[in-house]
C-alpha cells in the first residue's frame, strides 16, 4: 500500500518568491516514482516533474525542482521565482515502478500567488 | 495540450441512469488509466487497461466498468448513478503499462441530480 501526505492545505506567497510545497510518502515498493501535478482552476491536470527512487540527483524542470530526501521519505516541490500563473492546486503522487496500479495522490495544496 | 482527449466535457444526468465516458490516448500510448476526483475522496485510481486488456483495478465500484478497444480508445461506463458519483473523471495515458509519466486528459465533469 502507498500513502502520500501533503500537510499544507493552502499557501499564500508573494510573487517572485520561491515556494516549497511539502510531500511525504510511505510505500512498501522497493522502486517507485514520485510525481507532481498542477491543477489550475480550469481543472486539467498538468504533469510537472518526476523523480525515480533510484535517481541520485534531484529532478529539475525549468523553475520546478524536486527536493528528494529518501531517508526522510519526502519529495518536496520547489518553485523558484513564483508567478501569478502558478496559482493552482498542486498534487504529489507516487506509484511503484513495476506496478500496474495507477498513481496514488495526496490531498493537494492550494497555492495562491499574490502580486 | 496533453494529447489525450475526453468526451463529453460536461454531463448532467439523473440518479439511476447510465452514462458512458470516452477517452482517446496520446498517439502511440498503449495504456489508459481512469481516475475519479471528488470533494470527498480526492483523486482516486479506478482502473487501467493496456493494449486492450485490463491490467489493474483500484477503487472502482461494481456499478462501473470500462473497456479498451482495438483502436486503443477507452470507455468508462457508469450505471445506476447516485448523487455521490458526481465528480470529475479523468483519463490518463502512458506509453507502457508501467508508465513513468501519465498524461491526463481535460476530464469529464459528471453531475448527477
Amino acid at each position: 500500500a502507498q500513502k502520500i501526505t501533503q500537510t499544507q492545505p493552502g499557501m499564500f506567497v508573494q510573487e517572485k518568491e520561491a515556494v516549497t510545497l511539502d510531500c511525504t510518502y510511505d510505500t512498501s515498493d522497493p522502486s517507485y516514482g514520485l510525481f507532481w501535478y498542477k491543477q489550475p482552476s480550469s481543472g486539467e491536470m498538468i504533469f510537472l516533474i518526476y523523480q525515480g527512487s533510484y535517481d541520485q540527483q534531484n529532478a529539475t524542470e525549468g523553475r520546478y525542482s524536486l527536493n528528494f530526501q529518501k531517508a526522510r521519505k519526502s519529495a518536496n516541490l520547489v518553485i523558484s521565482a513564483s508567478q501569478l500563473g502558478d496559482s493552482a492546486m498542486y498534487f504529489c503522487a507516487m506509484r511503484g515502478l513495476f506496478s500496474s496500479d495507477g498513481l496514488t495522490f495526496g490531498k493537494g495544496t492550494h497555492l495562491i500567488i499574490q502580486p | 495540450d496533453s494529447g489525450v482527449t475526453q468526451t463529453p466535457k460536461h454531463l448532467i444526468t439523473a440518479t439511476g441512469q447510465r452514462v458512458t465516458l470516452r477517452c482517446s490516448p496520446r498517439s502511440g500510448d498503449l495504456s489508459v488509466y481512469w481516475y475519479q476526483q471528488s470533494l470527498d475522496q480526492g483523486l482516486q485510481f479506478l482502473i487501467q487497461y493496456y493494449n486492450g486488456e485490463e491490467r489493474a483495478k483500484g477503487n472502482i465500484l461494481e456499478r462501473f466498468s470500462a473497456q479498451q478497444f482495438p483502436d486503443l480508445h477507452s470507455e468508462l461506463n457508469l450505471s445506476s448513478l447516485e448523487l455521490g458519483d458526481s465528480a470529475l473523471y479523468f483519463c490518463a495515458s502512458s506509453e507502457t503499462g508501467a508508465g513513468y509519466e501519465q498524461y491526463f486528459g481535460p476530464g469529464t465533469r459528471l453531475t448527477v441530480t
